[in-house]
């Protein structure tokens, strides 16, 4: 198995742009999370689906920020329009009901200028 | 309150010793899961090991081994034989609401991190 895919790995936009992050999870994995890394913050949890439904998107920092998964293989995470400070590295990551780990993916790396 | 507290911000060991990374706890639920993951340099999080708060037995996974002390809220791990691969960051979590996994789902709550190096 390839592992959960994030693209793109690196991204670089200015302040208002729309940016959009893409994740393929592990193939039979239930559940799919949307993770934020900064260096004041630590990880945090943004938003996580079960079977493709968000179950809780309470750390989804505001209206800004948008996530979708439209079927069990694929999901976003949108920011639109991006600011400097959403700059941070996103991780996604899924596991399965049978699993208690997460497995994650390598992270995208958002540099909002 | 913070639910995983990690006191170490860095911490230093001599190649091929044993160093135990501190993590506590915070949590009501009598279910509940800890996880500990590795962050090397090049930035991925790698899975290393799980307590489940109703295992019987500490949780050992190679070189790694989690010392589980469910009265104190603890769940240090321990690193046997460190290795020079080893120095990255390493985070401490937690799920909650286990029994209620199909309804609340699997939420991680991270702790802040420590920072290993390990010197030849």
């Amino acid at each position: 198995d390839a592992g959960v895919i994030q693209s793109p790995r690196h991204e670089v936009t200015e302040m208002g742009q729309e940016v959009t992050l893409r994740c393929k999870p592990i193939s039979g994995h239930d559940y799919l999370f949307w993770y934020r890394q900064t260096m004041m913050r630590g990880l945090e949890l943004l938003i996580y689906f079960n079977n493709n439904v968000p179950i809780d998107d309470s750390g989804m920092p505001e209206d800004r920020f948008s996530a979708k998964m439209p079927n069990a293989s694929f999901s976003t995470l949108k920011i639109q329009p991006s600011e400097p400070r959403d700059s941070a590295v996103y991780f996604c990551a899924s596991s399965s009901r049978l699993n208690n780990e997460q497995f994650f993916g390598p992270g995208t790396r958002l540099t909002v200028l | 309150a913070q639910k995983i507290t990690q006191t170490q911000p860095g911490m230093f060991v001599q190649e091929k010793e044993a160093v135990t990374l501190d993590c506590t706890y915070d949590t009501s639920d009598p279910s509940y899961g800890l996880f500990w993951y590795k962050q090397p340099s090049s930035g991925e999080m790698i899975f290393l090991i799980y307590q489940g708060s109703y295992d019987q037995q500490n949780a050992t996974e190679g070189r790694y081994s989690l010392n589980f002390q469910k009265a104190r809220k603890s769940a240090n791990l321990v690193i046997s034989a460190s290795q020079l691969g080893d120095s990255a960051m390493y985070f401490c979590a937690m799920r909650e609401n286990l029994a209620m996994r199909e309804t609340s789902g699997s939420r991680l709550t991270f702790g802040e991190g420590t920072q290993l190096t390990v010197n030849p």
